[in-house]
């Protein structure tokens, strides 16, 4: 069974400070790895994913995140946050062995990034 | 860009009645997906469908049906609407990442 956990709730950032998001997972095979968002009233949007290469992804909106093996982690950064980042963030996993591409979402993120 | 489109925004229905909800995209996807979006619970697996008139369960299931007639279109089925299927419904389809419809807010009174 595959699983994703995002330890924060909520997560409180000044506008043009740095942003991190947590996620960390739980899979039994090899992983892929996705970060999408969500604006209020609407469905996700699909940021990023990992699926083999390079641990460093670069996404959508200037995003990035950095997959660690032996911490079993993905977490979403960016280097200068935006007002309009503010938004809730989801981490999904996806075990490679799943051919119908099924994905388990981690509970989500509050971004707020203030002025 | 693909698109995944949803019947409605908003839906209000009463206890007991059969509701039903669409998903259409047009991208020719072999995978769609319904989830219900639940504060504190992030996204939790329906029903998918891999194939035309094929269905599996997701991880919530139970109270739920689905159709899926023609590749474009996923259809979730609630036979007998209850207060606790109150909640954001989500729409997606996929080849490699999924991509989502807007989401249909279904209130039950």
């Amino acid at each position: 069974a595959q699983s994703v956990a995002q330890p924060e709730d909520q997560v409180n950032v000044a506008e043009g400070n740095p942003l991190t998001v947590k996620c960390t997972y739980s899979v039994s095979g090899n992983p892929y790895l996705f970060w999408y968002v969500q604006y209020p009233n609407r469905g996700l949007q699909f940021l990023l994913k990992y699926i083999t290469g390079d641990n460093l992804v670069k996404g959508s909106y200037g995003f990035e995140a950095e997959f660690n093996k032996s911490q079993t982690s993905f977490h979403l950064k960016k280097p200068s946050a935006l007002v309009s980042d503010s938004a809730l963030y989801f981490c999904a996993v996806r075990d490679i062995g799943d051919s119908w591409g099924k994905l388990q979402f981690g509970a989500g993120t509050q971004v707020v990034v203030t002025p | 860009d693909v698109k995944v489109t949803q019947s409605s925004r908003y839906l209000v229905k009463r206890t007991g009645e059969k509701v039903f909800l669409e998903c259409v995209q047009d991208m020719d996807h072999e995978n769609m997906f319904w989830y219900r979006q639940d504060p504190g619970l992030g996204l939790r697996l329906i029903y998918f469908s891999y194939d035309v008139k094929m269905k599996e369960k997701g991880d919530i299931p139970e109270g739920y049906s689905v159709s899926r007639e023609k590749k474009e279109r996923f259809s979730l089925i609630l036979e007998s609407a209850s207060t606790n299927q109150t909640s954001m419904y989500l729409c997606a389809s996929s080849r490699n990442e999924q991509y989502f419809g807007p989401g249909t807010r279904l209130t039950v009174t």
